[in-house]
């Protein structure tokens, strides 16, 4: 069964920091790894998807890779910015739905 | 292009009644999810169809039944609410699997 874990649960950083989320996955045999975003009390709105065959996806200032031995992904935040300030969470799947992990909550401080 | 609509945005109900919450999708996609967001807990699935005509358990399937209408639509019911079931509600669809998932607004419910 696919586990999907996000470390830290939390994170505060000055503005215009670059800045590094971690996802960690049990199952190396994911079909994709996507990344949300959730602001509070609204829905997800998805950033970035990685297909199985892919390393990395770029979108701005947003780049997301995807390791699949070792189980990881990470997606890079560029020169942080106030509005960035949001939840993020990453989730996986092979032949089964998204399971997602339960999110790091960036605060980024003007 | 709405993408995937969910009604009603916010609802109260008392311990023991019924409701369906509806959710729509206009991306011609073929699987549809239904996941329940609560604090500490993270996302669960509750239910999905991966096309149209089938439907499958979720992690939390217990106290809720689903109905894929069409391709469209995909519903969530709760036969005799819980306190419990006080949750924030999503929906969600995408093509199929490999595929960039997508989702609603969602629906807040309170259960008294």
């Amino acid at each position: 069964k696919q586990e999907v874990t996000q470390i830290p649960a939390a994170l505060s950083v000055p503005e215009g920091e670059n800045l590094v989320l971690n996802c960690s996955f049990t199952d190396s045999a994911i079909y994709n790894l996507q990344w949300f975003r959730q602001d509070p009390g609204k829905g997800l709105t998805s950033l970035l998807l990685i297909q199985s065959s892919q390393r990395e996806q770029t979108s701005g200032r947003l780049n997301a890779s995807l390791d699949k031995s070792s189980g990881r992904s990470t997606l890079y935040i560029a020169a942080s910015q106030p509005g960035d300030s949001a939840t993020y969470l990453c989730a996986g799947s092979g032949n089964t739905p998204l399971v997602f992990g339960k999110g790091t909550r960036l605060s980024v401080i003007a | 292009n709405a993408g995937v609509t969910q009604t009603p945005k916010f609802q109260v109900l008392k311990t023991g009644q019924s409701m369906t919450l509806q959710c729509a999708q206009d991306m011609n996609h073929n699987s549809m999810y239904w996941y329940r967001q609560d604090p500490g807990m993270g996302l669960r699935l509750i239910y999905y169809s991966a096309s149209e005509g089938t439907t499958d358990k979720g992690e939390v399937p217990n106290g809720y039944n689903v109905s894929r209408l069409n391709k469209r639509e995909f519903s969530l019911r709760l036969e005799s609410a819980a306190p419990s079931q006080t949750s924030v509600y999503f929906c969600a669809s995408r093509w199929g699997q490999g595929y960039e998932q997508y989702f609603g607004p969602g629906t807040r419910l309170t259960v008294t």
